[in-house]
């Protein structure tokens, strides 16, 4: 497809559960960010990777959230142990390195029980 | 520490008229600001952006100021149409903004009224 994509759009889980939200980046672009968008709050930075080097993780909030980038297109971001307060919309965002801005996919809304 | 701020969360326009939507940024390493635009169950959209060497940028009925100075940019809107209807993120960034994370204000919401 022509812009970043992201699965699943929704997702419910139970606290203690763990869950895989997946990104699928615009076809070339190097730049993969995740961001984490609570309700009514604007997106804040989690990780970012340029190709399948991990750069900077620094905002991932625990060490239950993981991501990986293992070929250097698709991404997974995979958060162990579920907790309330990591209800939030994921989203993802993908850049041509060197230039143009970050292109966002519509996110996945992750709900914990 | 919120180093990037939208103090206004709504903003209500007449259709044809000018919208105006400030942000204000704390962080002096900022070099680089743009604005997306949101719609319900979407993510955002990339509007406009500007360098810090500049102090405005035009693009169609979007223009952004900057005000290095003052640590104030603002997004300019003329005319308003009802498609606009949308939350508005500020964002900023410490360099060319392919490859830096962003930090976003809280967003404003506008809504044009036909």
């Amino acid at each position: 497809g022509a812009g970043v994509s992201q699965s699943p759009r929704y997702k419910v889980a139970k606290r203690g559960q763990d869950v895989a939200l997946r990104c699928d980046p615009i076809s070339g672009h190097v730049s993969l960010f995740w961001y984490q968008q609570a309700l009514g709050q604007g997106p804040e930075f989690l990780t970012y990777f340029q190709n399948e080097a991990q750069l900077d993780k620094s905002g991932l909030p625990s060490d239950r959230f993981f991501a990986e980038r293992p070929e250097g297109s698709v991404s997974t971001l995979k958060i162990q142990r579920t907790q309330q307060e990591d209800s939030a919309v994921y989203l993802c965002a993908s850049s041509f390195e060197g230039s143009g801005p970050q292109h966002f996919g519509d996110g996945t809304r992750l709900s914990i029980l | 520490d919120q180093q990037v701020k939208q103090n206004s969360p709504s903003l209500s326009v007449q259709e044809g008229r000018i919208s105006i939507l400030n942000c204000d940024y704390t962080n002096s390493m900022f070099d680089y600001f743009l604005w997306y635009k949101k719609y319900p169950a979407e993510g955002p959209t990339f509007l406009i952006s500007i360098s810090s060497i500049k102090d405005k940028n035009e693009d169609g009925r979007f223009t952004v100021f900057l005000n290095k100075s003052a640590k104030h940019l603002s997004l300019h809107i003329v005319p308003s149409q009802p498609g606009d209807s949308a939350v508005y993120f500020c964002a900023a960034s410490a360099r060319w903004f392919g490859n830096e994370k962003l930090t976003f204000g809280t967003g404003t919401r506008l809504t044009i009224i036909p």
